[in-house]
């Protein structure tokens, strides 16, 4: 099974601040990582598809990027709304796996 | 607007059955693959199951092989997940998660997520 190692596990930022959280695969999948955000109590909220590609009626100011075994997610200017645990996924072979989420947190 | 609403969960006993249940809607359910997700209380999430458009593929992690079985009904727009000889490990919400078109992009609609809990 491919692992998903996310990291970090959590952070605080200031509103406002850029945020960047990275996954690494335990082997190349070339761009197929998706990124997700769950609120506390929800269901999780795709974000990002194909390493890159915005999910519709996502703001522009989260992004990703990346290819072969690093990737990031950035938010480039973060907002209340954006406190939430995150979490990476590759779709490259099965078994789908996730890394374990990154919580972040507003000071 | 797609909407996927689960149904099913409940308190088991370890050992016994539970039947999970998603009525899609918003969206031509004969043409994706669908799968389940579950997370454990506290805990991240982990891929279950899928099943390809036609439900003639379908695809297990290996801890739920030979207990679980995916299945749906493209004219009930239905997706459901039989659970047998459940365990406590099997305590998550689980969750009803549409495909995008095309393979390998991930998943682009979540439900709401019904919680399965196994104990005595």
């Amino acid at each position: 099974d491919i692992q998903m190692t996310q990291s970090p596990s959590s952070l605080s930022a200031s509103i406002g601040d850029r945020v960047t959280i990275t996954c690494r695969a335990s082997q190349s999948i070339s761009v197929y990582v998706n990124w997700y955000q769950q609120r506390p109590g929800k269901a999780p909220n795709p974000l990002i598809f194909a390493a890159s590609s915005l999910q519709s009626g996502v703001p522009p100011r989260f992004s990703g990027s990346g290819s072969g075994t690093d990737f990031t997610l950035t938010i480039s200017s973060l907002q209340p709304e954006d406190s939430a645990t995150y979490f990476c996924q590759q779709s490259y072979s099965m078994p789908w796996t996730f890394g374990h989420g990154t919580k972040v947190e507003i000071k | 607007e797609v909407q996927l609403l689960e149904s099913g969960g409940g308190l088991v006993q370890p050992g016994g059955s539970l039947r999970l249940s998603c009525a899609a809607s918003g969206f031509i359910f004969s043409s994706y693959a669908m799968s389940w997700v579950r997370q454990a209380p506290g805990k991240g999430l982990e891929w279950v199951s899928s099943i390809d458009n036609s439900g003639g593929r379908t695809y297990y992690t290996d801890s739920v092989k030979g207990r679980i079985t995916i299945s749906r009904d493209n004219l009930n727009n239905t997706l459901s997940l039989q659970m047998n000889s459940l365990r406590a490990d099997d305590t998550a919400v689980y969750y009803c998660v549409k495909e995008k078109k095309k393979a390998r992009d991930g998943f682009d609609s979540w439900g709401q997520g019904t919680l399965v809990i196994v104990s005595s």
